[in-house]
């Protein structure tokens, strides 16, 4: 069955940087663009931007321009997320959901940003 | 940016309710809103895709709909089960964006 495992919780600290991972299998990687959403106080949630794992394409959300970068490995069917320039607003839980119409998430990463 | 105003933020309610979640559009997003489902310490899962299309293993007592920019989550005969935050979202135009979610609690 489709599964995207997502890397584990990282603690980092204000200014870092922190990448994390979610690795699909199930289906072909190529076959749908992989989204990634924050979710801040355990409720609401963000649309942080997009990549076509196939073309390497990517759409951001102007709020996350500066601050997020995408990328793939088609060779491990795993796709990636670096956050920079850390502050303590990016402590949340970051999912990445894939499959037509958002049919697949993965389990997500709690980043907790503090000195 | 497209608002989805979701209401309400919260909701009080029996086993056997019938429970009805409603977002609002600030512009035309045709069919393209989902619900998810979220239960404490788990991902988000599809429920409603394309605004009335139940997705697959979602019992039928749930089901969407559309009114103009009025997009519903309905839940006939509530069960504990379905106790969760519920998110609506439009994927109709980028930056997609998400309601700001409703909390199920029962009395």
């Amino acid at each position: 069955q489709v599964k995207l495992l997502q890397s584990g919780a990282a603690l980092v600290k204000p200014g870092d940087s922190v990448k994390m991972s979610c690795k699909a299998s199930g289906y072909t990687f190529t076959d749908y663009i992989i989204h990634w959403v924050k979710q801040s106080h355990g409720k609401s949630l963000e649309w942080i931007g997009y990549i076509n794992p196939y073309s390497g394409g990517t759409n951001y959300n102007e709020k996350f321009k500066s601050k997020a970068t995408l990328t793939v490995d088609k060779s491990s069917s795993t796709a990636y997320m670096e956050f920079s320039r850390l502050t303590s607003e990016d402590s949340a839980i970051y999912y990445c959901a894939s499959g037509n119409n958002y049919g697949y998430w993965g389990q997500g990463v709690m980043v907790t940003v503090s000195s | 940016d497209i608002q989805m105003t979701q209401s309400p933020s919260s909701m009080s309610v029996s086993l056997g309710d019938t429970v009805t979640i409603t977002c609002r559009a600030s512009q035309d997003v045709g069919i393209y809103v989902n619900w998810f489902q979220q239960k404490p310490g788990k991902s988000p899962r599809r429920m409603i895709y394309r605004a009335t299309n139940l997705a697959d293993g979602v019992p039928s007592r749930f089901s969407g709909s559309r009114s103009g920019s009025d997009y519903s989550l309905t839940i006939s005969s509530l069960e504990s089960e379905d106790v969760a935050d519920y998110h609506c979202l439009q994927y109709d135009e980028y930056p997609y964006t998400f309601g700001a979610g409703t909390k199920l609690e029962l009395k």
